[in-house]
């Protein structure tokens, strides 16, 4: 039983570059969000989705593109990176939104 | 707004003391509250849940208080280790919402 898995664990990207940020989770859970971690703040919620084939905005979207086309993966899209979205970039999974999420270790992101 | 605010950014405690991490939260809707610890370099870590019909929950070594008249929810570990050295969030979900609101987090740092 991996938990959430967070693919990759660090990446370097030029400004103007696109990728994609995997998370997948194998515990069957309903919930998946998106969150970023900057520091000496919390975390904030990007994107999150109650299901497959739902999804909704958090605090801070812009420049993020999500889709759940399935239950156990959650892919996080940066269109077009910034500076400003150099981060530390979490996935996290719960069977509900009233249950405690799980967590994935981060993507470490720079942005150039 | 909605936030959720901590007392104490830092914490200094010895080992074998008990600590108190101290967490203000704004919305008076919020109905599920949750604490989480972060070592460095993963993510956030479960550790206790209360929902708010409730004013004490306890865990191993671990104690989460809430009082919903004056929004003050505290995190109360016995006999701390070196192990728990780490930081720690409160995170709290608005009543009928689907997302979680953290705070800014408190370091404790155990010393010898």
């Amino acid at each position: 039983n991996a938990g959430v898995t967070q693919t990759p664990k660090f990446q370097v990207l030029k400004t103007g570059q696109s990728m994609t940020l995997q998370c997948a989770q194998d515990m069957n859970h309903e919930y998946m969000s998106w969150y970023r971690q900057d520091p000496g703040m919390g975390l904030r919620l990007i994107h999150y989705s109650v299901g497959a084939g739902i999804t909704d905005q958090g605090e801070v979207p812009n420049g993020y593109n999500v889709s759940r086309s399935t239950t156990e993966d959650f892919p996080l899209r940066l269109l077009s990176a910034a500076p400003s979205q150099t981060s530390v970039y979490f996935c996290a999974s719960s069977y509900d939104r009233d249950q405690p999420q799980h967590f994935g270790d981060g993507t470490r992101l720079s942005i150039l | 707004g909605e936030s959720v605010g901590l007392h104490l950014p830092t914490l200094s405690v010895q080992e074998g003391d008990n600590s108190i991490i101290n967490c203000a939260y704004s919305n008076s809707a919020s109905d599920y509250f949750i604490w989480y610890k972060q070592e460095s370099g993963k993510g956030p870590q479960f550790i206790i849940d209360i929902r708010s019909n409730m004013d004490k929950r306890q865990g191993q070594r671990v104690t989460v208080l809430l009082n919903k008249t004056v929004k003050h929810l505290s995190l109360q570990i016995a006999a701390t280790q070196p192990g728990d050295s780490a930081v720690y969030f409160c995170a709290e979900k608005p009543g009928g919402y689907n997302k979680l609101i953290f705070g800014a987090g408190t370091r404790l740092a155990v010393h010898p």
